[in-house]
C-alpha cells in the first residue's frame, strides 16, 4: 500500500484565494482524520470522519475551514477565504480500526504558505 | 513531506545511552494510548501503543510505560541511535470519542555522537 496520498505538497496562495487540500486514505481504512501543525500550537485535530461521516469538528478554527469526504478513497479539506495565519503544515491520517483504539497511518502533509 | 521547527523541549541523549521521554495527558477516560516519531520533513510515524489495562509494553529497542494514577506515559528507547534523532509525540484516544486521537505537545530527542 502506498500509504496515506496528500496532495498538494506544496502550496502558496495569496491571501483571500481559496485553497483545496487533497487526501488519499489507506484503502480499508475507515477512519480520517485532518490535522494542522504550527509552531505555537503543535498538532491539532481538525476534523475526523468515520465511514465519511464528519463525527467531530470542533477543532475547525472558524467558518472559513470546510472538510468534506465524498466517498471512502478521497477526502478534501478547503479554507476560504484564506489568511496569513492559515499557514501550517496541514496532516491527513486515516486508521482503520472499528472505532476505537487503533493506530493513525499519518500522509507526508501539506505545507501551506498564504502570503 | 514536512514538519515544523517547533520550540519544543529538547532532550539531549549519548549515543548509545538509553532515553526517556515523558508525557502527561490530560483525560482519565483515556483508554489507548501511542507514541509516535516525527523526522524532519515527515508526517508522525507509530512507534509503540498501549492499552489501560496494561501497564509496560516492549518492542524493538523501546518499552511503553504508563501510569494511569498519575496520568503519565513515558517512552524508553534503548541504545539510542543517531536515527533515533526526531520529535517524539504521545497521543491519547479518547474512549468516549471513538477514533478521536489527540497529540501532546512533543518532545525534541538530540542525539550526541
Amino acid at each position: 500500500d502506498a500509504g496515506v496520498i496528500q496532495s498538494p505538497r506544496h502550496e502558496v496562495t495569496e491571501m483571500g484565494q481559496e485553497v483545496t487540500l487533497r487526501c488519499k486514505p489507506i484503502s480499508g481504512h475507515n477512519s480520517l482524520f485532518w490535522y494542522r501543525q504550527t509552531m505555537m500550537r503543535g498538532l491539532e485535530l481538525l476534523i475526523y470522519f468515520n465511514n465519511n461521516v464528519p463525527i467531530d469538528d470542533s477543532g475547525m478554527p472558524e467558518d472559513r475551514f470546510s472538510a468534506k469526504m465524498p466517498n471512502a478513497s478521497f477526502s478534501t479539506l478547503k479554507i476560504q477565504p484564506s489568511e496569513p495565519r492559515d499557514s501550517a503544515v496541514y496532516f491527513c491520517a486515516s486508521s482503520g480500526g472499528e472505532g476505537r483504539g487503533t493506530e493513525a497511518f499519518f500522509g507526508q502533509g501539506t505545507r501551506l504558505t498564504v502570503v | 513531506g514536512e514538519s515544523v521547527g517547533l520550540h519544543l523541549p529538547t532532550l539531549s541523549v549519548q549515543e548509545g545511552d538509553n532515553s526517556i521521554i515523558n508525557c502527561a495527558y490530560s483525560n482519565s477516560a483515556s483508554d489507548y494510548f501511542i507514541w509516535y516519531k516525527q523526522e524532519s520533513g515527515k508526517g508522525p510515524q507509530f512507534i509503540i501503543d498501549i492499552r489501560s489495562n496494561m501497564d509496560k509494553r516492549q518492542g524493538q529497542r523501546v518499552t511503553v510505560l504508563l501510569n494511569k494514577t498519575v496520568k503519565h506515559l513515558s517512552l524508553q528507547i534503548a541504545a539510542t541511535q543517531p536515527g533515533d534523532s526526531a520529535v517524539y509525540f504521545c497521543a491519547e484516544n479518547l474512549w468516549s470519542s471513538a477514533s478521536k486521537i489527540i497529540f501532546g505537545s512533543g518532545t525534541r530527542l538530540s542525539i550526541r555522537p
